[in-house]
């Protein structure tokens, strides 16, 4: 099955800085990559996706890239602030119904005042 | 505004009962998933359903099982409840591909 590495587990920055995280990928047949954002104690929701026949996409301060052949894709926030702090998770999954991802471990943003 | 809720927020149940987590989506979405969160291991699918009384393992099923006898509804079951089945629950629907998960049942087994 799909196994999805993600890294760094922690990240710490100052505001303004940039913060970026990084995923890996198995399984080539994947075609859709959504990135989640969990913050204390609320429940995961998605924050930006990108889809195998895009390089990349950006949404204001947040830009997902992706290449396929080497199956790594990234997170880039810039001009990052506190209310950016929180759980990441990047995931990988087959754009079909049954919509079933595998998700990275999480990387845990702290962005520093 | 779709809406996925769970039945309880925290949970506090003896090694060995049987225990039920419901989980409710008002989005008619076709497909839904039980995950577990534990820190640094991310999130783990312990089963999902693409329809209604259908069901498919996920990576983690030991020890857990599953109903969906209506759409909206998709039920965890812990047949007989262990102290390493502590954790965070969390129950998401999709359509496609955006899930869209409940607010989460902190489970802790004593």
């Amino acid at each position: 099955g799909e196994n999805v590495e993600q890294h760094p587990s922690t990240l710490s920055v100052q505001e303004g800085d940039s913060a970026v995280i990084k995923c890996t990928y198995s399984d080539s047949a994947s075609n859709y990559f959504p990135w989640y954002k969990q913050e204390l104690g609320k429940r995961p929701q998605l924050i930006i996706d990108i889809r195998s026949n895009v390089g990349e996409k950006k949404d204001q301060r947040i830009a997902v890239t992706l290449n396929k052949t080497a199956k790594h894709f990234s997170l880039h926030i810039t001009e990052t602030q506190p209310e950016d702090s929180a759980v990441y998770f990047c995931a990988a999954s087959l754009n079909t119904n049954a919509g079933k991802s595998t998700f990275g471990d999480g990387t845990t943003l702290t962005v520093k005042p | 505004d779709v809406k996925v809720t769970q039945s309880s927020r925290y949970l506090v149940k003896r090694t060995g009962e049987k225990v039920f987590l419901e989980c409710v989506q008002d989005m008619d979405h076709e497909n839904m998933f039980w995950y577990r969160q534990d820190p640094g291991l991310g999130l783990r699918l312990i089963y999902f359903s693409y329809d209604v009384k259908m069901k498919e393992k996920g990576d983690i099923p030991e020890g857990y099982s599953v109903s969906r006898e209506k759409k909206e509804r998709f039920s965890l079951i812990l047949e007989s409840a262990s102290t390493n089945q502590t954790s965070m629950y969390l129950c998401a629907s999709s359509r496609l591909t955006e899930a869209f998960f409940g607010q989460g049942t902190r489970l802790t087994v004593v």
